[in-house]
């Protein structure tokens, strides 16, 4: 079945580490996105790519990093000057990008930074 | 200011009765998408309704629909026949044609809290 793979399902790790979120769909989508969900909040956009190498920051960009090398991954790097980390990660993945083309989104990756 | 405003942040409706939740949006782009999504308590975004600015009719899926009303920018989901498994948080959200006529990411509200009651 076609989908998008996030991995792991939870991440610990300690404050000052910098840890990578996978990120992998077998849609054959172009688009690509991450967000970012605190408790009892909406969704709010970090990266987004619109084709392979190529990716652009969103509203919360700072102290996250993002590489798009294949159009089937888009791996998030949440580095040590991200001030709160905590928080659960999703993905998602489009058929395009334009404004008529729905997101579907992975499981997500709940990471906890203490 | 907002893009998009959802102003329940919770719902509690008795299984069987219809509900309505409230979106409305902001934007002076004539292009745009509505979109609402479910998210259980297992976390998952589940996509369930899309309404684009320029189409003529509500858009309808199963028990869903999206009353839009384009002039008061407004995109409200419909469930009819609510069931148990309809609590989750909702989710509304807009896509808007960026600056080199593709669209980046969605902008989404804060989500509405519905609880189905038996």
């Amino acid at each position: 079945d076609g989908g998008i793979t996030q991995s792991p399902k939870y991440l610990f790790r300690k404050e000052g580490q910098n840890v990578t979120l996978s990120c992998e769909q077998n849609l054959n989508h172009d688009a690509m996105y991450w967000y970012r969900q605190d408790p009892g909040q909406g969704l709010r956009l970090i990266y987004y790519s619109q084709i392979v190498n190529d990716f652009q920051k969103g509203d919360i960009a700072e102290g996250y990093s993002v590489s798009r090398e294949k159009k089937e991954s888009f791996p998030l790097t949440v580095t040590s000057a991200q001030k709160n980390p905590t928080a659960f990660y999703l993905c998602a993945s489009s058929l395009a990008p334009a404004f008529n083309s729905p997101l579907h989104f992975g499981n997500g990756t709940r990471l906890t930074v203490t | 200011a907002q893009k998009i405003t959802q102003t329940q942040p919770g719902m509690f409706v008795q299984e069987k009765e219809a509900v309505t939740l409230d979106c409305t949006y902001d934007t002076s782009d004539p292009s745009y998408g509505l979109f609402w999504y479910k998210q259980p308590s297992s976390g998952e975004m589940i996509f369930l309704i899309y309404q684009g600015s320029y189409d003529q009719q509500n858009a309808t899926e199963g028990r869903y629909s999206l009353n839009f009303q384009k002039a008061r920018k407004s995109a409200n989901l419909v469930i009819s026949a609510s069931q148990l498994g309809d609590s989750a948080m909702y989710f509304c959200a807009m896509r808007e044609v960026d600056s080199g006529g593709g669209a980046d990411g969605l902008t989404f509200g804060k989500g509405t809290h519905l609880i189905i009651q038996p």
